[in-house]
């Protein structure tokens, strides 16, 4: 069973606009949520993280919000460029191990 | 340059032929782990390490091995591959266990027939 999904597999946003990469998952017991940015043929490259105890994180133009009650996690990017164009994965670490669950990931597509 | 190298890039083989991709980092990073990707599946994690000689299977270990006698090494094995394990390898690090981001290889695309 997946416990963390990313249910859009697309994600087409207009240059300057927002993208917001959505992200849920089942399992409380994870400590920290990443988001990694991967371009083809290269493999993925971190992003931004983020505590459980927390509710958001900054880093220039990337935000990430978590929701707990929601079980939901969001990326996003202001303004997008078009270097933002890649595909994006969450991803969970399970709270005292050192194991990691990845979303399926989104393919982002900013457009000039 | 700080990286992840990972060898082969490519490699077709056929069913039952031992193999072996390397891994291998320049960071000093204490801990290193094993991913597979597959369409749909997002990235699974095969086997972990924490440090040298200290390994643990993640979500998907079943006909891997691994082994850690080197800091920097961390190579993956397949004692008798199988179809269903043609996928896109990655090999990570990061600095310790409890460091949350993970430095990436360029992948290995593995095709067994």
């Amino acid at each position: 069973d997946q416990q963390v999904k990313q249910n859009s597999p697309s994600l087409s946003v207009q240059e300057g606009r927002i993208s917001i990469l959505n992200c849920d998952y089942t399992n409380s017991m994870f400590d920290y949520f990443l988001w990694y940015k991967k371009y083809p043929a290269e493999g993925p490259t971190f992003l931004i993280s983020i505590s459980s105890i927390k509710d958001k994180n900054e880093d220039g133009r990337f935000t990430v919000f978590l929701n707990k009650s929601a079980k939901h996690l969001s990326l996003h990017i202001v303004p997008s460029q078009p270097g933002d164009s890649a595909v994006y994965f969450c991803a969970a670490k399970i709270s005292g191990t050192y194991k990691y669950i990845f979303g399926t990931g989104t393919r982002l597509k900013v457009l000039a | 340059e700080a990286q992840v190298t990972q060898n082969p890039r490519y490699l077709i083989t056929v069913t039952g032929k031992k193999l072996t991709v390397t891994c291998s980092q320049n960071m000093n990073h204490e801990y290193m782990s094993w991913y597979r990707q597959d369409p749909g599946l997002g990235l699974r994690q095969i086997y972990y390490s924490m440090n040298v000689e200290v390994t643990d299977k993640g979500d998907v270990p079943e006909g891997y091995k691994v082994s850690r006698k080197e800091k920097r090494n961390f190579p993956l094995i397949l004692e008798s591959p199988s179809p269903n394990q043609t996928s896109l390898y990655f090999c990570a690090s990061s600095q310790t266990a409890a460091n949350e981001k993970l430095f990436f290889g360029s992948g290995t695309q593995l095709s067994v027939l």
